[in-house]
């Protein structure tokens, strides 16, 4: 059980593009779910945590005009990245947590390439 | 946000010996988690470890946690060349059940 599925698993798009990247929590329900970004060879660095139907807390220092979020319903949440610039390439991972237990439950992240 | 510690950084063994990561936090916490990820994959939890308890197990797997140093550690005994991966800790703050703090990571190696 707890399986979290990250869409798409790969993009290569060009500089302006504006690209969304899917979290679903196939068998729970997910009132929460974290986006991260991780750099080759780093650990996680916490973007944002989303709690369903309302607004995304942003850790400091990431721009919430820049990576929106939307966690409108208890399986899905959405991280949009627009305008992406070559910058902005890097491994995104989500994960979900359920209301009773403490795990989260990782997607397989999204390698974003933009050139 | 504030990240633990983890050690060493990288690790290299042969296949049968044991594995031992360490770990370290800052704050107070309610818990504190095991992750592992294979190259290019998301994470995959492992062993979660209440602040109330000192060990437990999960198969190969033996966490401690000693609160009053603030550490833990995870052991792979027998490790095999598919437990090639890097490791992860990862506590849960008191007062702040869902957020994390993440250690390094351990690159772990295993030579067949």
């Amino acid at each position: 059980g707890a399986v979290v599925s990250q869409h798409p698993s790969w993009v290569i798009c060009k500089s302006g593009t504006s690209v969304k990247i899917e979290c679903r929590s196939l068998d729970f329900q997910a009132t929460t779910m974290f986006w991260y970004r991780q750099f080759p060879k780093q650990s996680l660095m916490l973007m944002a945590t989303s709690n369903e139907g309302s607004k995304a807390t942003y850790e400091q220092g990431v721009e919430k005009d820049k990576f929106l979020i939307n966690h409108a319903s208890l399986t899905l949440s959405t991280l949009t990245v627009t305008s992406a610039h070559p910058e902005d390439s890097s491994f995104y991972i989500c994960s979900a947590s359920s209301p009773v237990e403490q795990p989260q439950h990782f997607g397989d992240g999204t390698r974003l390439s933009i050139l | 946000s504030q990240q633990g510690e983890e050690d060493p950084q990288a690790l290299s063994i042969q296949e049968g010996e044991n594995a031992t990561m360490n770990c370290s936090y800052k704050t107070s916490i309610n818990n504190l988690q095991w992750y592992r990820q294979n190259s290019g994959r998301g994470l995959v939890h492992l062993i979660l470890i209440r602040s109330n308890e000192r060990e437990k197990h999960s198969g190969r797997l033996r966490v401690t946690l000693d609160t009053s140093k603030k550490s833990s550690s995870l052991l792979i005994t027998a490790s095999r060349a598919a437990d090639t991966a890097s490791y992860f800790c990862a506590s849960g703050e008191a007062g702040n059940n869902r957020k994390l703090i993440w250690g390094l990571g351990t690159s772990l190696a295993v030579n067949p």
